[in-house]
């Protein structure tokens, strides 16, 4: 595709529900990044992936975050018991190579909890 | 710890002036310096990076001024336009470490 795809594009959920976040990087990118970015905040680093190995997870609030990318591709990011604090613009970025590259971002999830 | 500190916090610039937003940084092992923008329900989109071997970087009405010693850096928007009204995002990282953001600053320019 043209630039990196995300959804869905938002995303309502009851307190306690579990919510999946799909991110489709740019063909060919190795890495991709998970970040999350709270109203009238910067983004902050949640977890990075170089093809389907999961390199660094320490951004993730708690263990009811869980990312993948089991092929190398497409990511899911998924929140388990959903509560309020979980709402933010969920943001995938994707890159050529490693650490140090130019990031290319999608327009992100936004996720509301009830 | 934040390790990118920006400001301001929000700017407002009256069309063909000059807007100037500042960052500070503190892990002396970054060596890759971009500024984002973003406009609302948009992602961030890098606009223009430094690397600390240069002291000054410009692309177009957009310069990236760097100060090793001090450990900062800022991007000046010259003849700022209404279009360029977003936010902005100072950035930090290194070939070992994934890329940490600022908070941003909200630039107006006003017509």
């Amino acid at each position: 595709g043209a630039g990196v795809s995300q959804s869905p594009r938002y995303k309502v959920a009851k307190r306690g529900q579990d919510v999946a976040l799909r991110c489709d990087p740019i063909s060919g990118h190795v890495s991709l990044f998970w970040y999350q970015q709270a109203l009238g905040q910067g983004p902050e680093f949640l977890t990075y992936f170089q093809n389907e190995a999961q390199l660094d997870k320490s951004g993730l609030p708690s263990d009811r975050f869980f990312a993948e990318r089991p092929e190398g591709s497409v990511s899911t990011l998924k929140i388990q018991r959903t509560q309020q604090e979980d709402s933010a613009v969920y943001l995938c970025a994707s890159s050529l190579g490693g650490l140090g590259e130019k990031l290319f971002f999608g327009s992100g999830t936004q996720l509301s909890v009830l | 710890q934040q390790q990118v500190k920006q400001s301001p916090q929000s700017l407002i610039v009256q069309k063909g002036g000059i807007s100037i937003i500042n960052c500070a940084y503190e892990n002396t092992a970054f060596d890759y310096f971009p500024w984002y923008q973003q406009f609302p329900g948009k992602g961030p989109a890098l606009l223009i990076a430094i690397r600390p071997d240069v002291s000054e970087k410009k692309e177009g009405r957009f310069t990236i001024s760097f100060n090793k010693s001090a450990k900062q850096f800022s991007l000046h928007i010259m003849d700022s336009q209404p279009g360029d009204s977003a936010t902005y995002f100072c950035a930090a990282n290194s070939g070992y470490s994934t890329l940490t953001f600022g908070k941003g600053t909200m630039l107006l320019v006003s017509p």
